[in-house]
Formats: structure tokens, C-alpha cells, sequence
């Protein structure tokens, strides 16, 4: 596709219960990011992939965040044992290392009841 | 580490009003710096941007212009209209590392 691609869109999760949440970056970028928005708030860092490097994971707030990437392609970033505060838009963005511009896609609102 | 500063909003202004949202910034190298617009019940989306020193980046009428002596990345629009209104993030990356970093968004309201 011509941007990057998240699913689903929406979550809604009873607490306690696992989610995976997609990223598809646009192809050919090397470089994929996850970040968090909560309500009202700026963006918070989660995890950064570059190529074949290992992830910078500095900014996963706990050990229930735990995220992969298969090559250059999809991302799936997967939250276990969900909390109440783990309701926010998550939003991923890739970008070509040479460029340094990051695309974001539209995001995924999870809500934790 | 690096970060970004920007001004707490929100920022509420009449329509036609001269904007300026005040950005600065900690890079321990060469970093590119980018404003991000996020419309409400959108993503975001790249605004502006500028990559070296003294750089001036413009589009839709914003101007920001990357100042390394005051480390200030600095918004500007000479009119704000109705439909500017948004969230605006300043950001950074640094190129070695290719990481982006975010300030915390400024609301900006604009009344007609």
C-alpha cells in the first residue's frame, strides 16, 4: 500500500486479556517505530526496529509490552495481561533511514474494560 | 539524552492572528528537526521539517526556521485560520541513529 497500514483500527479488551496490535510499513522503509498516545497527552517512545540491528526496546513501559518484526516488513506489537491504563492510541510509523522522515499510520485505539 | 521542548498549550487565538509556538531542543549531534500536525480524528501528518542549520522549512503557510545557536525550531504563521486548528508536535531525529523524538504537542484553537 501507499502509507502505513495498522489493524484494527479499534480494540476493545476485558482486563487481563492479551491483544496484538499490526503494523504494515510502507515497503521498502528499514526503519519502524511504535509510539503511544494517550488521551490528551503527547507521544510516548515504546520501541524502535532499524534493519537487522537489534530493537531499541528503552521505552516499553513494562514486560507485558513486547514487540516483533519479521525482516523490513510487519510489526506486531502484543500487550498481555492488559490494564486499564494501557487504554491509549498506539501509533506506528516507518521511515527510510536515509530520509529520516517518519509516516505514521492512523493508529489503533485500545480501550480496556 | 535527546529531547524536545515545546510550549504548553492550549493556545487559543482569533482568526487571522499571528501564531508562534515555541520550540527548543537537546541533540548531541546533528539532528533533523520536523513539526507534525495531527487534525482532530486524524493521524499525523508531516508538516514541515529542516535538516541543517539555519534551514528554513514552509508549507501551508507555516514557516519554521532551525536555529543551532538558540537550539530552537520556532512555528510561525502570519494568519491562522478556523481550520488550522490542531495538535502540533515539534520532533527530532538524529540521523546517526535515526531515532525520532517527540515534544508533548501543543493545542492550538483557532476562533472565527
Amino acid at each position: 500500500g501507499a502509507g502505513v497500514s495498522q489493524s484494527p483500527s479499534n480494540k476493545v479488551t476485558e482486563k487481563g486479556k492479551d491483544v496484538e496490535l499490526r503494523c504494515d510499513p510502507i515497503s521498502g522503509h528499514t526503519a519502524l517505530y511504535w509510539y503511544r498516545q494517550r488521551l490528551g497527552q503527547g507521544l510516548e517512545f515504546l520501541i524502535y526496529f532499524q534493519g537487522n540491528s537489534a530493537p531499541d526496546k528503552s521505552g516499553l513501559p513494562s514486560d507485558r509490552f513486547s514487540a516483533e518484526r519479521t525482516g523490513e516488513s510487519v510489526s506486531t506489537l502484543t500487550i498481555q495481561r492488559t490494564q486499564q491504563e494501557d487504554s491509549a492510541v498506539y501509533l506506528c510509523a516507518s521511515s527510510l533511514r536515509q530520509s529520516a522522515e517518519a509516516f505514521f499510520g492512523q493508529g489503533t485505539r485500545l480501550t480496556v474494560v | 539524552g535527546d529531547s524536545v521542548t515545546q510550549m504548553e498549550g492550549p493556545v487559543t487565538l482569533s482568526e487571522e492572528a499571528f501564531l508562534t509556538i515555541n520550540c527548543t531542543y537537546t541533540a548531541t549531534g546533528y539532528p533533523s528537526l520536523f513539526w507534525y500536525v495531527q487534525y482532530p480524528g486524524e493521524g499525523l501528518q508531516l508538516l514541515l521539517k529542516a535538516t541543517k542549520a539555519d534551514d528554513k522549512g514552509s508549507n501551508k503557510g507555516f514557516e519554521a526556521t532551525y536555529r543551532k545557536e538558540t537550539t530552537s525550531f520556532h512555528l510561525e504563521k502570519g494568519s491562522v485560520q478556523v481550520s488550522d486548528s490542531a495538535v502540533y508536535f515539534c520532533a527530532l531525529s538524529d540521523i546517526g541513529f535515526n531515532k525520532f523524538y517527540f515534544g508533548s504537542g501543543t493545542k492550538l484553537n483557532v476562533k472565527p
